[in-house]
């Protein structure tokens, strides 16, 4: 267990919807990663958000959107979904004082 | 910006033999971290072994190892005595550091395949 716990695991919605992932990292680690896995773009680092502020942008869509709380829990907002939206969603986090950064169980998201 | 290349799409291996998996990258920078993180059907991340770019000596890990060229910026991976659960999908990665403040950048990743 690596201590970042993703919800939910699965989701399947239709093109067109808007979904909610939601991401706790590890107690006391600041920074949260979203990274998007699909068959042909690979891991993609999508946005970093360090104690509550956006921190770094990756290839993040205009229809994506983040956010990291106050207690450092993070959502990664996706609207208006294609097809090609479908893949699998990790969160990772980690801190400075760490040896690495660590991953959720990831988020696999269907649009049909 | 960084980039990190795996050439090699899939590779396979018969158990107890040894594999190496390559992967190369493109940084102006002089530090910096390499991983190799392991993607086993559960799909959980594990971070396999991970190389300072400072440190000449190859990183360790048990049954794990690498062959990092700096000058070439090469960074293979061997797995030896290769077990069953060792098949994976397998990522190499860059970051900026080793301790998740900074994102970091994978390949394409490799679909190892160990055959009894």
């Amino acid at each position: 267990d690596s201590g970042v716990t993703q919800t939910p695991k699965h989701l399947i919605t239709a093109t067109g919807q808007r979904v909610t992932l939601r991401c706790s990292p590890r107690s006391g680690d600041l920074s949260v990663y979203w990274y998007q896995q699909s068959l042909d773009q690979g891991l993609q680092f999508l946005i970093q958000y360090y104690n509550g502020e956006e921190r770094a942008k990756g290839n993040i869509l205009e229809r994506f959107s983040a956010q990291q709380f106050p207690d450092l829990h993070s959502e990664l907002n996706l609207s208006s979904l294609e097809l090609g939206d479908s893949a699998l969603y990790f969160c990772a986090s980690g801190t400075a004082m760490n040896t690495e950064a660590f991953f959720g169980q990831g988020t696999r998201l269907t649009v049909v | 910006a960084q980039t990190v290349t795996q050439s090699q799409p899939e590779m396979s291996v018969q158990e107890a033999e040894t594999v190496t998996l390559s992967c190369t990258y493109d940084t102006s920078e002089s530090d910096y971290y390499l991983f190799w993180y392991k993607q086993p059907p559960s799909r959980q991340m594990i971070l396999v072994i991970r190389q300072e770019a400072y440190k000449q000596q190859n990183a360790t890990e048990n049954r794990f190892s690498v062959n990092f060229q700096k000058a070439a910026k090469s960074f293979s991976l061997k797995i030896s005595d290769s077990q069953l659960g060792d098949a994976a999908m397998y990522f190499c990665a860059y970051s900026k550091t080793q301790g998740g403040s900074e994102k970091l950048v994978f390949g394409k990743g490799m679909k190892l395949t160990v055959n009894p």
